[in-house]
C-alpha cells in the first residue's frame, strides 16, 4: 500500500505570494495532521482534520489555513508568504485521529520563500 | 503546555557500540504518550519506538529500548549495536491521551552519527 504522499517535492515562491500544499492520507486513514519544520528544529503542530472538521489548531497566524476533503486528502495553504515560511512542510495520518493510533508521515514539502 | 527537551545536539559513536539518547519533558497531565522519531536525509519521519505513560515496563523494539522514568520527566533512547542505518536526526516526542488529540510536540532533535 502507498504511504502519505504530498505534493509538490519542493516549492519556491516570493514575499506575498500565496501556495497550497497537498497531502494524501494512507489508504482508510481519516486524520489529518500538518507540521511545520523549520531547519534545525523539530516540527511544529499546525492543524489536526478528522472527517473533515478541524480537531486541533497550533499557535499559527490566520495566514494557515487548512481543509480536508471527502476522499480524506487534505490542503494547506499559506497566503501572504513571508521569509519565516521557509520550512519543510510535514503531514501525517492516521486510522481513527486518536492518540492511541500511530502517525504515518510523508516526505515532506520543502518551501523555500525568495 | 508541553516542552520537550533535547540537550544533545550532536553525538557520534562507532558502528556496534550502544549509544543513549535523552529526553526530558514538562507537563501536568498525566495521561500520556512519547515517542522517539528518526529523520534520515530522505525527511520522512519515521517512528521508532512508543511508551504509554500508564505502564511501567519500557518499552522495547529490536535494538532500540527505552528508559522511561515518570517522576523524573525522562525518556531516553538506547540504541544497542548501532549500524550505519541508524545515522539520522532523533527526536521525541510528546502526546496528550485524548480521542480526537493527535498533537505532538517535539524536542529539538540530535543528529546521531554512526563511524564505520
Amino acid at each position: 500500500d502507498a504511504g502519505v504522499t504530498q505534493s509538490p517535492t519542493h516549492l519556491i515562491k516570493t514575499r506575498g505570494q500565496h501556495v497550497t500544499l497537498r497531502c494524501s492520507p494512507i489508504s482508510g486513514h481519516k486524520s489529518v495532521s500538518w507540521y511545520q519544520q523549520v531547519l534545525g528544529q523539530g516540527p511544529q503542530f499546525i492543524f489536526q482534520y478528522y472527517e473533515k472538521e478541524e480537531r486541533g489548531r497550533g499557535n499559527f497566524p490566520d495566514r494557515f489555513s487548512a481543509r480536508q476533503f471527502p476522499n480524506y486528502s487534505s490542503e494547506l495553504n499559506v497566503n501572504a508568504l513571508l521569509l519565516g515560511d521557509s520550512a519543510l512542510y510535514l503531514c501525517a495520518s492516521s486510522l481513527l485521529g486518536t492518540s492511541n493510533q500511530p502517525q504515518h508521515f510523508g516526505d515532506g514539502t520543502r518551501l523555500s520563500i525568495l | 503546555a508541553q516542552t520537550v527537551t533535547q540537550s544533545q545536539p550532536e553525538m557520534s559513536v562507532q558502528e556496534a557500540e550502544t549509544v543513549t539518547l535523552s529526553c526530558t519533558y514538562d507537563t501536568s497531565e498525566s495521561n500520556y504518550y512519547l515517542f522517539w522519531y528518526k529523520q534520515p536525509p530522505s525527511r520522512q519521519m519515521i517512528l521508532v519506538i512508543r511508551q504509554e505513560a500508564y505502564k511501567q515496563q519500557n518499552a522495547t523494539e529490536n535494538r532500540f529500548s527505552v528508559n522511561f522514568q515518570k517522576a523524573a520527566k525522562s525518556f531516553s533512547l538506547k540504541i544497542s549495536d548501532s549500524q550505519l542505518g541508524d545515522t539520522a536526526m532523533y527526536f521525541c516526542a510528546f502526546m496528550k491521551l485524548g480521542f480526537g488529540n493527535e498533537k505532538l510536540t517535539f524536542g529539538t532533535g540530535t543528529r546521531l552519527t554512526i563511524i564505520p
